[in-house]
């Protein structure tokens, strides 16, 4: 099993509507957590980072944790067919290494 | 904003060769990460230095071996390569003010033939 999981995909939504994906970890001491967009052929980049249990909010992203359920989900709202691409969760422990999950393929058609 | 360079973008050597890639972090980024990608697979974690000290090691192969320089640039060092090296190889750089975030470098794309 690996230590990030995400939610199975691809996932597909309309132009507009909202695109929920979702990820599980296994290391409690788990203590930063982020979500990365990967164009095909590109470089992460990151969009979100989260810390604390709740939600946090940037402009179309809102973050949620929940560390007593190991799990962190990422809400874009009003996707843009320009959303497509690949989601990475990441954690780190203290050390700073990234532990990425295997990805969240999200399309939006028009 | 300046960004993570990565040089050489694109590589191709023969098995058994080796090869040098090259990463220079943000400015007034003192951490410097190294991640490999194979096709379809996420990222994993080679090695990372802060402050030129390795600070953490991943799965790297022993074939590999990497530093951080005064300038805070940091090299991989790839030898005897392997079809199975062929993947994109990333360096990301964090510090300052978003010590936690770490920014990733466009990659270099390593084909062994």
């Amino acid at each position: 099993q690996k230590e990030v999981e995400q939610n199975s995909g691809p996932l597909s939504v309309p132009e507009g509507a909202i695109a929920s994906l979702n990820c599980t970890y296994s290391d409690r001491g788990s203590q930063s957590f982020f979500w990365y967009r990967q164009y095909s052929g590109k470089s992460p980049e990151l969009i979100m980072s989260i810390y604390s249990n709740g939600d946090k909010e940037d402009g179309r992203f809102t973050a949620q944790l929940n560390k007593a359920s190991q799990y962190v989900s990422l809400l874009i709202r009003d996707s843009q067919p320009s959303d497509s691409a690949t989601y990475l969760c990441a954690v780190t422990t203290s050390y700073g290494k990234l532990t990425f999950g295997q990805g969240t393929i999200l399309t939006v058609h028009p | 904003a300046a960004g993570v360079i990565q040089s050489p973008r694109h590589l191709i050597k023969e098995k058994r060769e080796t090869a040098t890639l090259k990463c220079y972090p943000i400015p007034r980024h003192d951490t410097v990460y190294w991640y490999q990608q194979g096709p379809g697979q996420d990222p994993q974690f080679l090695i990372s230095f802060y402050e030129k000290m390795q600070s953490d090691k991943g799965s790297i192969p022993d074939r590999f071996s990497a530093q951080q320089f005064s300038d805070y640039h940091s090299e991989l060092n790839m030898s005897s390569l392997e079809l199975g090296d062929s993947a994109l190889y990333f360096c990301a750089s964090s510090g300052g003010e978003t010590y936690n975030e770490q920014f990733f470098g466009p990659g270099t794309r390593l084909t062994v033939l």
